[in-house]
């Protein structure tokens, strides 16, 4: 099985809402990635887990707040989130963090958010 | 740093037709390489990868793509294309911390 899921598959939120973006995956993989991809734009790396730390963070604004309780499930807190915040957020695992891109990464199908 | 190109926005192919999404990559040393494909609304799947070894990878769904170091070109092809091939192909680059990154994309468009 190579399955990552996320929950919920849309989000509309207004700029004062808390909400959190959900991924879960059961493949046993140590490394976990949250990505943004705004329209007919490629995804971009937002953060990386290895072994539930966080490993990489690509300066992302504090208004999102990444948590790994534990080894299969990554979640993503949003807070005070701006419109051009919009977009669709993809989580995706591997087997580790090794080297370059050589530990494939699975994704999930996405979370659409609309910020209001 | 590694960057990928990728030409082509869009591309129209007839059903039936062959079909090439070119991919250009600007890196140092052996790179590794990936297409992904990622139909609307959807999560990105990986097609095929190149680490080392044959420079012809056999992926799934008929894809195939053809790694030429001299000129820094990870093209993919297919044959024979289907109505359901329709979708956005990424090429992608592996970089340090197991990261992708990844071209612009090519939107493909089937014709019937």
């Amino acid at each position: 099985d190579t399955e990552v899921t996320q929950t919920p598959k849309h989000l509309v939120m207004g700029m004062t809402n808390k909400k959190s973006l959900k991924c879960e995956q059961h493949m046993g993989h140590r490394a976990m990635y949250w990505y943004k991809q705004k329209a007919k734009k490629p995804p971009e790396l937002m953060f990386v887990y290895s072994y539930e730390k966080l490993s990489i963070n690509e300066s992302v604004p504090s208004r999102f707040s990444p948590e790994c309780p534990n080894s299969s499930l990554l979640n993503l807190h949003l807070h005070a989130l701006q419109p051009e915040d919009s977009a669709l957020y993809l989580c995706a695992s591997s087997q580790e963090l090794a080297g370059f891109g050589t530990d494939t990464q699975y994704f999930g199908p996405g979370t659409r958010l609309t910020v209001l | 740093a590694q960057s990928v190109t990728q030409p082509d926005i869009h591309i129209t192919v007839s059903e039936g037709a062959s079909l090439e999404l070119r991919c250009n990559y600007s890196y140092g040393a052996t790179p590794y390489l990936f297409w992904y494909v990622q139909s609307p609304g959807q999560g990105l799947q990986l097609l095929l990868k190149y680490f080392s070894g044959d420079t012809l990878v056999q992926g799934i769904k008929g894809f195939e793509a053809e790694f030429k170091r001299s000129q820094s070109s990870f093209n993919l092809r297919k044959p024979s294309v289907h109505w359901s091939d329709a979708a956005e192909y990424f090429c992608a680059v592996g970089a340090s911390g197991n990261k992708l990154v990844f071209g612009a994309g090519t939107i493909l468009r089937v014709k019937s």
